[in-house]
């Protein structure tokens, strides 16, 4: 089946400072999307992308399709406190509506 | 996460029992999804499903294992004869029909075999 790969698994950096987490897949995928999850909470969709070489951005979050349509990035500047939490990729391929995850990347923010 | 409602938010099972868990999807959204999360670990798929049908079922372990999405009410993931390692948050989720579209997460069961 298809797998996403996502790095770094964790992250542990200081408040103000920039962040970046990428997924690659051996696959291609129609569809990326990003989500966000809190502790005892459900993912909370980020941002989607639906085109290869998509650039969109959501407040300080921004993320990318790319153009292999095989990885995704997604950037988060300025980071704080409140951006703690695990980031999870997701993408769709042609096998049916449904989304296959990367492990997610753990998120520190030390404020 | 706004509209679709997963309950109960929180279910303890003893080894053997069946757990139910119960998901209405979004207004005017036709297909769900299910994914299982294991303590530290991404959301695996499980089953996917329309109004009386189910689509894909490939990620749903073969026994004791089953879901419905009737013509009317919730969907419904049943596990029956649950063991320790069922235990899980179990998420479901909703897109509209329309091919290609968001699919949006409920805040999850979590679902703890005693």
């Amino acid at each position: 089946g298809q797998q996403l790969n996502q790095s770094p698994q964790s992250m542990f950096i200081q408040e103000g400072e920039d962040v970046s987490m990428n997924c690659t897949s051996s696959s291609i995928f129609n569809t990326w999307l990003w989500y966000k999850q809190e502790p005892g909470e459900g993912p909370v969709l980020l941002i989607a992308l639906y085109k290869a070489g998509e650039l969109t951005s959501n407040g300080r979050l921004t993320a990318q399709f790319g153009i292999t349509r095989k990885d995704s990035f997604l950037n988060i500047s300025a980071s704080i406190p409140s951006d703690v939490g695990i980031y999870f990729c997701a993408g769709r391929g042609n096998a049916g509506n449904m989304l296959t995850f990367g492990g997610g990347t753990r998120l520190m923010v030390k404020p | 996460n706004a509209g679709v409602m997963q309950n109960p938010r929180h279910l303890v099972r003893r080894r053997g029992q069946e757990a139910r868990l119960r998901c209405s999807p979004m207004k005017g959204h036709s297909h769900v999804y299910w994914y299982r999360q294991l303590p530290e670990e991404g959301l695996k798929f499980m089953v996917y499903l329309q109004k009386e049908n189910i689509i894909d079922e490939s990620g749903m372990p073969k026994e004791r294992f089953s879901a419905e999405f009737p013509k009317e009410g919730p969907s419904i993931l049943r596990i029956q004869q649950v063991v320790r390692g069922d235990s899980a948050a179990y998420f479901c989720a909703s897109s509209p029909v329309e091919p290609g579209t968001t699919i949006y997460f409920g805040e999850g069961s979590w679902l703890t075999v005693v």
